[in-house]
């Protein structure tokens, strides 16, 4: 059974500092790899998706990688702002035709980001 | 651009008591999903549904059940709603291939 953990729980950083965090997930057969962000009380943005034979995305100041083989991925935030300050969640998606779409969520890593 | 709408926002129910909960999506996708959030937990597949007509169970689908109305409508009904039960609801659409899901803002169903 496929487990997604996210560490740390929740983190602090000072305005301007690059943000790191981490998704490590134990079944290296997935479809693709999704980082979301959730602001308190709402739903679920998409923020990148990187497919499985994909080494990592970018949008503007966000960066993901995906280490397949190692079960890692790494969101890269850089430059962070107030408004960055959400829980980050990243979810796998499985390697079999019956499997696509079902996500797989880790915990979430909580952020504040302190002006 | 409503994306995905959930209905309603806020309930509270009684122990025993029904309701069914309401999701349209306005992006013509095939697939779409609920998920149960739950303190300190990530998001958990409760039902999906890959394409009008066809429903399957995820990882919690205990005490649900779910109908596709049609390509936009995906219902989740909880029959005889018990206090495990209080949680927030999220449901979610995907499109063909290799596409993000788009989520709701969820239900917050609290359960006395």
């Amino acid at each position: 059974k496929q487990e997604v953990t996210q560490i740390p729980a929740a983190l602090s950083v000072p305005e301007g500092e690059n943000l790191v965090l981490n998704c490590s997930f134990t079944d290296s057969a997935i479809y693709n790899l999704q980082w979301f962000r959730q602001d308190p009380g709402k739903g679920l943005t998409s923020l990148l998706l990187i497919q499985s034979s994909q080494r990592e995305q970018t949008s503007g100041r966000l960066n993901a990688s995906l280490d397949k083989s190692s079960g890692r991925s790494t969101l890269y935030i850089a430059a962070s702002q107030p408004g960055d300050s959400a829980t980050y969640l990243c979810a796998v998606s499985g390697g079999t035709t019956d499997s696509w779409g079902k996500l797989q969520f880790g915990a979430g890593t909580q952020v504040v980001v302190t002006p | 651009n409503a994306g995905v709408t959930q209905t309603p926002k806020f309930q509270v129910l009684k122990t025993g008591q029904s309701m069914t909960l309401q999701c349209a999506q306005d992006m013509n996708h095939n697939s779409m999903y609920w998920y149960r959030q739950d303190p300190g937990m990530g998001l958990r597949l409760i039902y999906y549904s890959a394409s009008e007509g066809t429903t399957d169970k995820g990882e919690v689908p205990n005490g649900y059940n779910v109908s596709r109305l049609n390509k936009r409508e995906f219902s989740l009904r909880l029959e005889s709603a018990a206090p495990s039960q209080t949680s927030v609801y999220f449901c979610a659409s995907r499109g063909q291939g290799n596409q993000p899901q788009h989520f709701g803002d969820g239900t917050r169903l609290s359960i006395l």
